[in-house]
């Protein structure tokens, strides 16, 4: 019973380009949606998040979109680095209960 | 200051026998977690300890897994009987409580390779 998929396990832009990152999801009790980077060999580490009751959220070059009626959510990244080449997660939260993680999307920046 | 601390950061162990793997979290830090991720795979939800409250088990895959936390600090994460399918990274994370406010720090991860 997967609640949240992110359904490209990899993407690959070029440097200066937008990346778009997506995840869907099933439920809709969740009321907050965080992502995560995660590079090689190190723990994945909290991005951006947003709330439920919001359709945007903005921090330098990351915007989460949030289209609840299709329960959908995008991260997008302007201008693309090379050091943005990591794996992403997107996590739903329901409240104070744990939080479950997509599968991941592996993104390329290419130079 | 320390962030979460994971040991040992690989481990290689013989089919059928025992392991445990150690986190430490941040010193404060009410929630723990424990999640695994397989080669090519997301992260799974293992188990997660929440202050004094019963802990949520309901993602060990099998009764040959299971983890402790003594009060606050350290966790501890048990795996008996180890089979190849349990080759994974494990990750450890800590937050000051649950909820979205409060996001989640990893450590960098057990790599278990059961040969």
């Amino acid at each position: 019973d997967q609640q949240v998929k992110q359904n490209s396990p990899s993407l690959s832009v070029q440097e200066g380009r937008i990346s778009i990152l997506n995840c869907d999801y099933t439920n809709s009790m969740f009321d907050y949606f965080l992502w995560y980077k995660k590079y090689p060999a190190e723990g994945p580490t909290f991005l951006i998040s947003i709330s439920s009751i919001k359709d945007k959220n903005e921090d330098g070059r990351f915007t989460v979109f949030l289209n609840k009626s299709a329960k959908h959510l995008s991260l997008h990244i302007v201008p693309s680095q090379p050091g943005d080449s990591a794996v992403y997660f997107c996590a739903p939260l329901k409240g104070a209960q744990k939080l479950v993680f997509g599968q991941g999307t592996r993104l390329t920046i290419n130079p | 200051g320390a962030g979460v601390s994971q040991s040992p950061s690989n481990k290689v162990t013989e089919k059928g026998k025992d392991v445990e793997l150690r986190c430490d979290p941040i010193s404060g830090h009410t929630a723990l977690y424990w999640y695994r991720q397989r080669l090519g795979q997301g992260l799974e939800f293992l188990i997660y300890f929440q202050g004094n409250s019963a802990p949520d088990k309901s993602g060990l895959p099998s009764d040959r897994f299971s983890a402790e936390r003594t009060g606050e600090s350290v966790s501890t994460l048990t795996i008996q009987r180890t089979q190849q399918e349990d080759s994974a990274v494990y990750l450890c994370a800590s937050s000051l409580s649950l909820g979205w406010n409060s996001p989640l720090h990893f450590g960098n991860g057990t790599r278990l390779t059961v040969t």
